[in-house]
């Protein structure tokens, strides 16, 4: 079974500091991995995602990630955290050919303050 | 081009009353998911439509919960005798292929409320 873990329900940075949000999984097949974000009342907008090839994924706004198999990990990172980056990240998990469904993170909520 | 779209955005029903809610998806996509959000469980998935195939109802919670997805396109998701613990946010995904390498184009949501 696959499953994710999302280190840290709550992260709160300075304006200008340094964003890391984690994320770990679990997989016993080759694992597709995205980020998503959520900004208040509004659905889900994909970040990035790592399918396969590089490893360091780069996304929108900034943002980008690395996958690391011997770590099992998938962590965001932004070199420097914008008051509009205040949001909800998810990390997901999908499988191989016929495993659709993403498995989803607890989820981290981000705040950014002057 | 136009997202995907939910209606209604918010909806208030009582305990035990049959609710319908809608996606329609990003036209030409052929793949389309329908997840709920709550507070204790956090984003669960609940059925995957895929062209003509036999949807993926795995993610269904109980039998109370069906969903059908007409000329693959439009989905309505209908929850029998609803519950208060029914009460969440119900997320629509559209994603162009059976390919799960693909994104999923997320919806603004349907916000259900129990009472």
């Amino acid at each position: 079974a696959q499953s994710v873990t999302q280190l840290g329900s709550h992260v709160s940075v300075s304006e200008g500091a340094l964003v890391l949000l984690r994320c770990n999984y679990s997989s016993s097949v080759p694992p597709y991995l995205f980020w998503y974000v959520q900004y208040p009342n509004q659905g889900l907008q994909l970040l990035l995602k790592y399918t396969t090839g590089a490893t360091l994924v780069k996304g929108i706004n900034g943002f980008e990630a690395e996958f690391k198999k011997s770590e099992t990990s998938f962590h965001l990172t932004k070199p420097s955290a914008h008051m509009s980056d205040a949001a909800e990240y998810f990390c997901a998990v999908s499988g191989p050919r016929g495993y659709n469904k993403l498995i989803f993170g607890a989820g981290t909520r981000l705040a950014v303050h002057p | 081009g136009a997202g995907v779209s939910q209606s209604p955005s918010n909806k208030v029903t009582e305990k035990g009353k049959d609710v319908e809610l809608r996606c329609d998806p990003i036209s030409g996509h052929t793949a389309l998911y329908w997840y709920r959000q709550s507070l204790g469980q956090g984003l669960e998935f609940l059925i995957y439509f895929q062209g003509n195939s036999a949807p993926d109802k795995s993610g269904l919670p109980s039998d109370r919960f069906s969903a059908e997805r007409t000329g693959g396109s439009v989905s309505t998701l209908t929850i029998q005798r609803t519950q208060q613990e029914d009460s969440a946010v119900y997320l629509c995904a559209s994603s162009p292929s059976r390919d799960n390498t693909d994104t999923q184009y997320f919806g603004p949501g349907t916000r259900l409320t129990v009472l």
